[in-house]
């Protein structure tokens, strides 16, 4: 089955910095990539999604980018702020709607 | 509103007890799917259902079950619940081609 790696596992960055967090794909059919934010005590949020036809996209201030043939994708988020302090997920499916295969998360402190 | 629940938000039972987590969705989605979620594990996917009456199992089925009667419905059961089972558990449902919802959790607590 698909097999999704995230790094790190932990990142601290100062506000207005610009935080990475990068994933890697075991499945080549995987053709969705969705990232979810789950602050303290919530449920996971989607806040950005690509499609393997699409090698990069951007919502203000979160970016995605996919390289297919290297099976990894990643999560830019650029002028941090503390509120985008939070436990950040990949996911990778066959679809979007269909089974996610999940990344162990990413916790997110952005510092003041 | 567009929403999935789930019930009970918390409980705490004891072993070999047998217990009912409800899940229930409002947008006619045909995709619904239990997920587990432990600290440094990530979500990890239990069972999931592709429309009534269709269910299969994910990466952590052993000890659950499932069923889909009604499209909105999807409830977890746990036959005799163990203390490893101790868990947030997460209910999510979509459409084919949309993005997932998840429910507010249920953290559950297995002495």
């Amino acid at each position: 089955g698909e097999n999704v790696e995230q790094h790190p596992s932990t990142l601290s960055v100062q506000e207005g910095d610009s935080a990475v967090i990068k994933c890697t794909y075991s499945d080549s059919a995987s053709n969705y990539f969705p990232w979810y934010k789950q602050e303290l005590g919530k449920r996971p949020q989607l806040i950005i999604d690509i499609r393997s036809n699409v090698g990069e996209k951007k919502d203000q201030r979160i970016a995605v980018t996919l390289n297919k043939t290297a099976k990894h994708f990643s999560l830019h988020i650029t002028e941090t702020q503390p509120e985008d302090s939070a436990v950040y997920f990949c996911a990778a499916s066959l679809s979007s709607g269909y089974a996610l295969n999940f990344g162990k998360g990413t916790s997110l402190l952005v510092t003041p | 509103e567009a929403q999935v629940t789930q019930n009970p938000r918390y409980l705490i039972t004891v072993t070999g007890k047998k217990l009912t987590v409800t899940c229930s969705q409002n947008m006619n989605h045909e995709y619904m799917s239990w997920y587990r979620q432990d600290p440094g594990l990530g979500l990890r996917q239990i069972y999931y259902s592709m429309n009534v009456e269709v269910t299969d199992k994910g990466d952590v089925p052993e000890g659950y079950k499932v069923s889909r009667k009604e499209k909105r419905n999807f409830p977890l059961i746990l036959e005799s619940p163990s203390p490893n089972q101790t868990s947030l558990y997460f209910c999510a449902s979509s459409s084919l081609g949309d993005e997932q919802y998840f429910g507010p959790g249920t953290r559950l607590t297995v002495t």
